[in-house]
């Protein structure tokens, strides 16, 4: 059960567009289209932003999309602003019915 | 509002065993999966383990398996993990979750978390 890979860190100016990458395999994102993607901002609890690869919770900023290609799937971040700035962790159904993290992505607003 | 409240953190030595509780309102608890998640100081997530409606089936990380059981009251709409043997590695946050069928499978709703320090 390895933790899906993600960059330690991305950027961008308010207003800007970012996006932040999920790399599993087939096991896990590649085969099944149950990935998940959190915020959790320092000292609080994560955040549901996306669901099944690219559905939004009620309440969620239209600014967050997701989407999948293969065993890669993508969080953007549109029209970045300040308060986005946090950790962001994507996550998969697996096979054996388990579920893994990605290893976390550090977001700054520069 | 989903509630969900964690209980039964603290400092505990290596070898030794805690249970850590979590208390849940505002929703039909006997109908949702739930899970535990863990994040030890300054790292990311990692799932630890889930259970299903009724009980009758229960998944773990490898890393537990053998160590770590969980379970549900849902008379008391209440979930626990037991915890024995355990490591300094284990330290960590330690959250409960609610994981729906509708969210594909992810936990949706999360309490805030209770401590476990594992330390001589």
């Amino acid at each position: 059960q390895s933790a899906l890979t993600q960059p330690a860190s991305v950027s961008g100016s308010p207003g800007q567009p970012i996006t932040i990458s999920c790399t599993g395999t087939s096991s896990d994102v590649g085969g099944y289209n149950y990935v998940s993607w959190y915020q959790q901002h320092p000292g609080k609890a994560p955040k549901l932003m996306i669901y099944k690869v690219s559905n939004r919770p009620s309440g969620v900023s239209d600014r967050f999309s997701g989407s999948k290609s293969g065993n890669t799937a993508s969080l953007t971040i549109s029209g970045l602003q300040a308060e986005d700035e946090a950790d962001y962790y994507c996550s998969s159904h697996t096979s054996s019915s388990l579920f893994v993290f990605g290893t976390g992505t550090k977001v700054t607003v520069l | 509002e989903v509630q969900l409240v964690e209980s039964g953190g603290g400092l505990v030595q290596p070898g030794g065993s805690l249970t850590l509780s979590c208390a849940a309102s505002e929703f039909t608890y006997r109908a949702y999966y739930m899970s535990w998640v863990r994040q030890a100081p300054g790292k990311g997530l990692e799932w630890v383990a889930k259970i299903n409606e009724d009980g009758s089936q229960k998944y773990s990380v490898d890393s537990v398996k053998g160590r770590f059981t969980i379970s549900r009251d849902n008379a008391m709409d209440s979930l626990y993990l037991q915890m024995n043997n355990l490591r300094a590695e284990d330290t960590a946050v330690y959250y409960c979750a609610r994981v729906g069928s509708t969210s594909g499978w992810a936990p949706d709703y999360w309490g805030r978390g209770t401590l476990v320090s594992v330390s001589s």
